[in-house]
């Protein structure tokens, strides 16, 4: 069964600090892999994409980064602000439905302190 | 910037009532997509829909649920009897075109509350 899952939970930053969020996959045939971010009560709003090809990929402030052999991916964001709090959710897609049907990741609950 | 809506934003009902959930996807979308997310847990995926047709449907999405498309801009969820664990926030996504790169686009999502 494919599955995504994340960690930490959730974590608290002070503003303006660096914090790295990881996802690990077992979804195959893997596809792409996506970072989104969701506000309290709001859908998920993309930051990322990649695919296998690719190692990392940038977002002004959020960088994510691809290991397609570990299936593993991190999301980076740098000097964080009191907007970054939200959830950050991972989600895989597999080749066979093209984009499709996504896997979702429980998401990493960030809240940016001043 | 165009973006997907919902309506309502909050739904209330009584079990065994009949719901429908409403989303006008962006205009020159081709796919159309619900999920769902119960509270605390991980957003799931219920059905996808293109061409006028389903193309996958997830476990969850049973009899109990349908998706139409009535006209050239909505695109409805039906619950038909609905049940407690239907209690969710529901969220439809849409996206231009089948290529890996073509972002899903979510709405804000409707809160379904059953009694």
């Amino acid at each position: 069964k494919n599955q995504v899952e994340q960690s930490p939970q959730s974590l608290i930053i002070l503003e303006g600090k660096n914090c790295t969020l990881q996802c690990n996959y077992t979804v195959s045939p893997f596809s792409n892999l996506r970072w989104y971010k969701q506000d309290t009560g709001r859908g998920p709003v993309s930051l990322t994409i990649m695919t296998f090809s690719e190692n990392t990929k940038s977002n002004g402030r959020y960088t994510a980064t691809l290991d397609a052999d570990t299936k593993q991916s991190s999301l980076h964001i740098t000097a964080s602000q009191l907007s970054d709090s939200a959830s950050y959710i991972c989600v895989v897609s597999d080749s066979r439905a093209a984009g499709n049907k996504l896997t979702f990741g429980g998401g990493t609950r960030v809240l940016v302190k001043p | 910037e165009p973006e997907v809506t919902q309506t309502p934003s909050h739904q209330v009902t009584q079990m065994g009532q009949e719901v429908i959930l409403r989303c006008v996807p962006i205009s020159n979308h081709l796919y159309f997509y619900w999920y769902r997310q119960i509270l605390g847990q991980k957003v799931e995926f219920l059905v996808s829909f293109y061409n006028n047709e389903i193309s996958e449907k997830s476990e969850i999405f049973d009899d109990q649920f349908s998706v139409e498309r009535p006209d050239g801009s909505n695109f409805t969820l039906k619950i038909r009897s609905t049940k407690l664990e239907d209690s969710a926030m529901y969220f439809c996504a849409s996206r231009r075109g089948g290529g890996f790169y073509n972002e899903q686009f979510f709405g804000p999502g409707t809160r379904l509350t059953v009694l």
